[in-house]
């Protein structure tokens, strides 16, 4: 049973290009979430989406950092024109849905990515 | 909005010892639930241990356990005879009903031989 998959596990950008991140959930789950992890602090939440739908994107920068999670595919966070303060580790975590219920996330290895 | 705070940056011990790693948070919400992750060297998020808010029951995971103290807002996480493998970031976390976790800011754990 595989569990989260991301890749790439290692970006490298020159400023002003874009980052494609991709993330595909465990088998079974239908919600994935994005954190970002600035070095030597903790993971901070960005996103929430459900297949099609963004539930919560409370996290997110309003400009330049976009995510989907389309019906087919993995989950895509895209962040436009990286600036170096985008360096950073990216996680993406998947959970089942129950109504009413919170769910365990379970994070896949992340994504380290390094602007120049 | 929930806050989680971990008091102790670094903490380092021998081997086979207990140890005991500190977590408080704020939240206004009754129905929550609350986690212990680890990030090895590798800098894979594993979960460590979950406890729901309802239960009155500590968690327990092999030689990894809780003591929750729901009126204190506080949940530590104890790990008996600790093992050179536990060397680790540990990360508590909180979860409400917005779904998403709310990370402290982690305990670096050395365990030496």
């Amino acid at each position: 049973n595989a569990g989260v998959m991301q890749n790439p596990r290692h970006l490298v950008r020159r400023r002003g290009q874009e980052a494609r991140l991709r993330c595909s959930p465990m088998k079974g789950h239908s919600h994935v979430y994005w954190y970002r992890q600035l070095p030597e602090e903790g993971l901070k939440f960005m996103v929430y989406l459900q297949k099609e739908n963004i539930i919560d994107e409370s996290g997110m920068p309003k400009e330049r950092f976009s995510a989907e999670f389309p019906k087919e595919g993995p989950s895509i966070l895209r962040i436009q024109q990286v600036v170096r303060g985008d360096s950073a580790a990216y996680f993406c975590a998947s959970s089942h849905w129950t109504s009413g219920t919170q769910e365990t996330q379970y994070f896949g290895p992340g994504t380290r990515l390094l602007v120049l | 909005a929930q806050t989680v705070t971990q008091s102790q940056p670094e903490m380092s011990v021998q081997e086979a010892e207990t140890v005991t790693l500190s977590c408080t948070y704020d939240t206004s919400e009754n129905n929550y639930y609350l986690f212990w992750y680890k990030q090895p060297p590798s800098r894979q998020m594993i979960l460590v241990i979950r406890q729901e808010a309802y239960k009155q029951q500590n968690a327990t995971e092999n030689r990894f356990s809780v003591n929750f103290q729901k009126a204190a807002k506080s949940f530590s996480l104890k790990i008996s005879d600790s093992q050179l493998g536990d060397t680790a970031m540990y990360f508590c976390a909180f979860m409400g009903g917005a779904q998403k976790l709310v990370f402290g800011q982690g305990t670096r754990l050395t365990i030496n031989p």
